[in-house]
């Protein structure tokens, strides 16, 4: 059974422009839920999505947001990039709602120069 | 406020050597606290979930338990492929949380042969 596939793997972008990330989850994985990954703060939630509804969002500006599709393809955008964004994203889906076990995938590395 | 603090920050052990990781948290109400085992460039790989004091769960060589306030990863007779960053994280049992998960910072396992 194929696992969480995210893409890009990697990204470069500038200050100032956005950029949209993507994720599916596991075959049959209705919940996908959105972490940041940086050296000094460790893993993050940014927010979570079940049936294409947000039910839960983490400390994070505005700039940060995403939505989940019908077969539960998730994105996440980021835009005015700042450098402090720089970071693994990392995006989990879990069976049912996102109380169940959280499969993650290997991320989206994004550097803002 | 939900914390998650992992100790020690960093371990390292020689082939066969037997240790134990440490992950204390404070949160309002526990539904959950999992562990992950994290390679470099890579996402989190789920290990164990525990649900309730007292609860012990086994792996190969990595034993996990819980207890009220903290929980152990125990691992005998490691192995250098057993080298990893692990994570521990919570899920509190908050309704209006969902299934957001708070990390602690992570215990990076080396071993040498």
């Amino acid at each position: 059974k194929a696992g969480v596939t995210q893409t890009p793997r990697y990204l470069i972008k500038t200050r100032g422009q956005q950029v949209t990330l993507s994720c599916s989850p596991i075959s049959g994985h209705r919940s996908v839920s959105w972490y940041q990954q940086t050296p000094g703060q460790g893993l993050q939630f940014l927010f979570e999505y079940f049936s294409e509804t947000q039910r839960n969002k983490g400390n994070f500006p505005g700039r940060f947001s995403g939505r989940q599709f019908s077969n539960s393809r998730s994105e996440m955008n980021v835009s005015t990039l700042e450098l402090g964004d720089s970071a693994l994203y990392l995006c989990a889906s879990s069976l049912r709602l996102a109380t169940d076990t959280q499969y993650f995938g290997p991320g989206t590395r994004l550097t803002v120069l | 406020e939900d914390q998650v603090t992992q100790s020690p920050e960093a371990l390292r052990l020689q082939e066969g050597e037997s240790s134990s990781l440490n992950c204390s948290y404070t949160v309002s109400g526990l539904r959950g606290l999992f562990w992950y085992r994290q390679d470099p460039g890579k996402g989190p790989e789920f290990l164990f979930t525990l649900y309730s004091a007292g609860e012990e769960k086994e792996k190969e060589r990595l034993k996990a338990t819980l207890t009220k306030k903290e929980s152990f990863l125990h691992i005998t007779a490691p192995k250098p492929e057993d080298s990893a960053t692990y994570l521990c994280a919570v899920q509190p049992l908050i309704y209006n949380q969902g299934g957001k998960l708070i990390f602690g910072q992570g215990t990076e396992l080396s071993v040498k042969p």
